[in-house]
């Protein structure tokens, strides 16, 4: 079972559509972490959050981290082709400094 | 600039053959680590070290071995391997401990196949 819990696993969307990639889980972590990967590379990261409801903006990227420190969401607003990739959330464990990921959501959007 | 490099690319081994996978990182990160990527399970850690001259078990260590070589290198090391371990491998490195506020630098992964 994943630690993290990510839905979708898989979304194909219109140019100019809004979606939400959430990332739950059961466990506190000390921060969240989210990535995006293209295919044949690393995942490269995106944002870090830390503190419990804080929200980040990259752009037409909205993060939030869960008042509790166990969940957190990303949101694009008029999604473009250009943000297709494969979306990974990943936590860092309040014991142990451990990063765990999420299994990942991968994001199409057609124009 | 390098970042984390990892080689090979692209290795088929026979079961119970063995292989070394190599990482490299150019940034004096202190933590590194190895990551094991399968669809629909996303990255998985299987070891990491956390300094020079120490290392320890992630998620999925069975099967693998490492050796941080130096503050530079960490390999991962298949001593027979099995067709579960059939998969895409990341290295990567962070400063100080991956920890909160702190980016994990992924090398370009190796694709790894088991017959």
């Amino acid at each position: 079972t994943q630690l993290l819990e990510q839905s979708p696993q898989f979304l194909s969307i219109q140019e100019g559509e809004n979606l939400t990639v959430y990332c739950n889980s059961s466990s506190v972590f000390s921060s969240l972490q989210w990535y995006r990967q293209e295919p044949g590379e690393g995942p490269v990261l995106l944002v870090t959050v830390v503190t419990g409801g804080e929200v980040k903006k990259l752009k037409r990227l909205t993060f939030q981290f869960g008042d509790a420190r166990k969940d957190s969401s990303l949101h694009i607003t008029a999604a473009q082709p250009g943000d297709t990739g494969l979306y990974l959330c990943a936590g860092l464990m309040e014991y142990g400094n451990k990063l765990v990921f999420g299994a990942g959501t991968i994001l199409r959007v057609k124009s | 600039n390098a970042g984390v490099t990892q080689t090979p690319k692209f290795q088929v081994l026979k079961t119970g053959q063995s292989m070394t996978l190599q990482c490299a990182q150019d940034m004096n990160h202190n933590s590194m680590y190895w990551y094991r990527q399968d669809p629909g399970m996303g990255l998985r850690l299987i070891y990491y070290s956390a300094s020079e001259g120490t290392t320890d078990k992630g998620e999925v260590p069975n099967g693998y071995n490492v050796s941080r070589l130096n503050k530079r290198e960490f390999s991962l090391r298949l001593e027979s391997a099995a067709p579960s371990q059939t998969s895409v491998y990341f290295c990567a490195s962070s400063e100080p401990t991956g920890g909160w506020g702190n980016t994990i630098y992924f090398g370009e992964g190796s694709w790894l196949t088991v017959v």
